[in-house]
């Protein structure tokens, strides 16, 4: 079984659409995380969530809105997209928001934006 | 300044040869360090954890040096499947609560 599950893996779209990605954890952890891998292979963090509540925004625009259910899942919803959006983002969880916890992530969901 | 610095590479090495990364980090209160390794289109992977006192895996080897901000990772008898980019990681405090930060990685390829 997958730790960490997104879907969809590729995401082709036109600019100015919605599309929402998905995220589920079976492993347990109080937090999940949203970070975008950008062309240039740029790791950074958007969101990050303890127990459904939102503890991280990185000054991400408003169009994008994480929501978390229960604590193993986070979506990202996507609003107006643009080409800029274009990279694959990446959901991950860890145990809780102690320092040492290892990061796990899942595989990764490629949007192109066109 | 940025949070987390590498040198993205690529390093290009014989099989068979040692390789060293190194990576600053600029928070000065970050608690916790890593190394992930990324493949071509697949997502992040622990390598290690790296500890005050330095450890070991094997082959690799990570230290760090709190007083100088930096943490390393030393590859011995490189292997064609080494190759990969590793992403150096580290956990820093942020407005109550902590933050993985990653660094744009350095890319290894190891030649037969």
């Amino acid at each position: 079984d997958t730790a960490v599950s997104q879907t969809p893996k590729y995401l082709v779209t036109q600019m100015g659409n919605d599309k929402s990605i998905k995220c589920e954890q079976n492993l347990g952890h109080d937090t999940m995380y949203w970070y975008k891998q950008d062309s240039k292979k740029f790791l950074k963090i958007m969101f990050s969530y303890n127990n459904k509540e939102l503890i991280i925004n990185e000054t991400v625009p408003n169009r994008f809105s994480p929501k978390s259910p229960d604590k193993a899942h986070l979506n990202l919803h996507i609003n107006s997209l643009e080409l800029g959006d274009s990279a694959v983002y990446f959901c991950a969880s860890s145990p809780g928001l102690l320092s040492g916890n290892t990061i796990y992530f899942g595989e990764g969901s490629w949007l192109t934006v066109v | 300044r940025k949070e987390v610095e590498q040198d993205p590479g690529p390093f290009n090495v014989p099989e068979g040869a040692t390789v060293a990364f190194n990576c600053t980090y600029s928070n000065s209160a970050s608690q916790s360090f890593f190394w992930y390794r990324q493949d071509c289109r697949k997502e992040p992977k622990l390598l290690m954890s790296v500890y005050s006192s330095g450890n070991e895996d094997g082959r690799f080897t990570a230290q760090l040096n709190r007083a100088s901000q930096y943490i390393s990772l030393l590859i011995r008898d490189s292997k064609l499947s080494d190759s990969a980019t590793y992403l150096c990681v580290v956990n820093s405090p942020t407005s109550g609560t902590y933050k993985y930060i990653f660094g744009t990685g350095t890319r290894l390829k190891v030649l037969a």
